[in-house]
């Protein structure tokens, strides 16, 4: 089984810029979750993707959006960058919504920098 | 207030030392994860539970549901057991509502 991969691993970007993050889910999972991980604190849910529709998200601003495709990998994107944005994003892939029965394989995240 | 709340923060143990690490939430949850995270950031999930307790290895996870607790218990701890481990609760949907993780460091 191919493990969840997530490119790039390291981005530094300027306020205002724009960045697309991606992730491969791991085989056999069709259903793709992002975080944003400021340091020291933990994860913070941004959305949820589950056969290429948006399946929730949380307290993020539209300036982030995402896609997924047919092959159920995603993209992450983040526009009119703030230096607030600078975190880890971890990507992390399920199968299917089983609710309280299915584990979440997350990726190494890619680190942005804002300056 | 957090819906989440991990103690300790920090914990630095000597190795072999016994390790109980806690994790309260505020929240009805359909099910709790722990997880690891090691330098760099990959996280791995250790284990996931609805109720009772589970146990791999040298790691124990217990979970009571009615006074919304749960701790991870590392026996025979050794320093590479060392990083952050983090509490995890599942919402509604497939939300994850997460702590903000327990440093562990484990000296030799």
């Amino acid at each position: 089984e191919t493990g969840v991969t997530q490119s790039p691993t390291h981005l530094i970007k300027t306020r205002g810029q724009q960045v697309t993050l991606r992730c491969s889910s791991q085989s056999g999972h069709n259903t793709v979750s992002w975080y944003q991980q400021a340091l020291g604190q933990g994860p913070q849910f941004i959305f949820q993707y589950y056969r290429e529709e948006e399946n929730g998200r949380g307290n993020f601003p539209p300036r982030f959006s995402g896609l997924q495709f047919p092959n159920y990998s995603s993209e992450l994107n983040v526009n009119a960058l703030e230096l607030d944005d600078s975190a880890l994003y971890l990507c992390a892939s399920s199968r299917g919504l089983a609710g309280a029965t299915d584990t979440q394989y997350f990726g190494p995240g890619t680190r942005l920098t804002v300056l | 207030k957090n819906e989440v709340e991990q103690s300790p923060q920090n914990l630095t143990a000597q190795e072999g030392e016994f390790i109980t690490i806690n994790c309260s939430y505020s929240v009805g949850i359909s099910a709790l994860h722990w997880l690891q995270q090691h330098p760099g950031g990959g996280i791995v999930s250790l284990f996931m539970l609805s109720s009772g307790k589970k146990k791999h290895g040298r790691l124990i996870a217990t979970i009571n549901i009615q006074e919304k607790h749960s701790s991870l218990h590392i026996t025979a701890s050794h320093p590479r057991d060392s990083a952050v481990y983090i509490c995890a609760v599942r919402l509604g949907g497939n939300k994850l509502v997460f702590g903000a993780g327990t440093i562990l460091r484990v000296k030799s």
